[in-house]
């Protein structure tokens, strides 16, 4: 088993839905979750930064995380076709842990 | 603007040919990794390094060799490439306070390609 798992998709939504990206986890020492994303021919590029459970909110972007479910999730509101790109989810304790990404593709 | 730069974009190259990445950030960030991005796999960590010579291997170090005589670079060396090298390989650099990091920084990427 993976310690960090993520649905590959691929997703494609219309524009203005939300869209829920998801990430599960086998390690109960991750304390420090992340979301980034990477458009094609890019790196990654830190989009959410998430200490322990709670959610954060950052514009159309909201970040939860259920410790007690080892479940995080990347919500994105009113999807706007520049945000379809690869998301990945992170999660750290000491090391770095990268999902393998989701593909997003949002149509207009 | 604050960047991680890496050189080249693109590599082709045959086995056993010695090539080097080059990697450099002008973040003054202490922690600095490589990463391989393979289909289906995500990021893998190859080696990082917390200071100036101090590296420590990640989860695929097997095949490459790192060095940080400077904190701005951090180059990776493949001595003797192999087909299974081929991958897309990203720098990146983060803060550090003590022993915690926290957000990465990546590069653009290399796209390697071993023959």
């Amino acid at each position: 088993q993976k310690e960090v798992e993520q649905d590959p998709g691929p997703l494609s939504v219309p524009e203005g839905a939300i869209v829920s990206l998801n990430c599960t986890y086998s390690n109960s020492a991750f304390q420090y979750f992340m979301w980034y994303r990477q458009y094609s021919r890019k790196g990654p590029e830190l989009l959410m930064y998430t200490y322990s459970s709670g959610n954060k909110e950052d514009g159309r972007f909201t970040a939860q995380v259920d410790k007690s479910s080892k479940y995080i999730s990347l919500f994105i509101r009113d999807s706007q076709p520049s945000d379809s790109a690869t998301y990945l989810c992170a999660m750290k304790a000491t090391d770095m842990r990268f999902g393998a990404g989701t593909r997003l593709t949002v149509k207009p | 603007e604050a960047q991680v730069t890496q050189n080249p974009r693109y590599l082709i190259t045959v086995t056993g040919k010695k090539l080097t990445v080059t990697c450099s950030q002008n973040m003054n960030h202490e922690y600095m990794s490589w990463y391989r991005q393979d289909p289906g796999l995500g990021l893998r960590q190859i080696y990082y390094s917390m200071n100036v010579e101090v590296t420590d291997k990640g989860d695929v170090p097997e095949g490459y060799k790192v060095s940080r005589k400077e904190k701005r670079n951090f180059p990776l060396i493949l001595e003797s490439p192999s087909p299974n090298q081929t991958s897309l390989y990203f720098c990146a650099s983060s803060l550090a306070l003590g022993l915690t990091t926290y957000g990465y920084t990546f590069g653009s990427g290399t796209r390697l390609t071993v023959v």
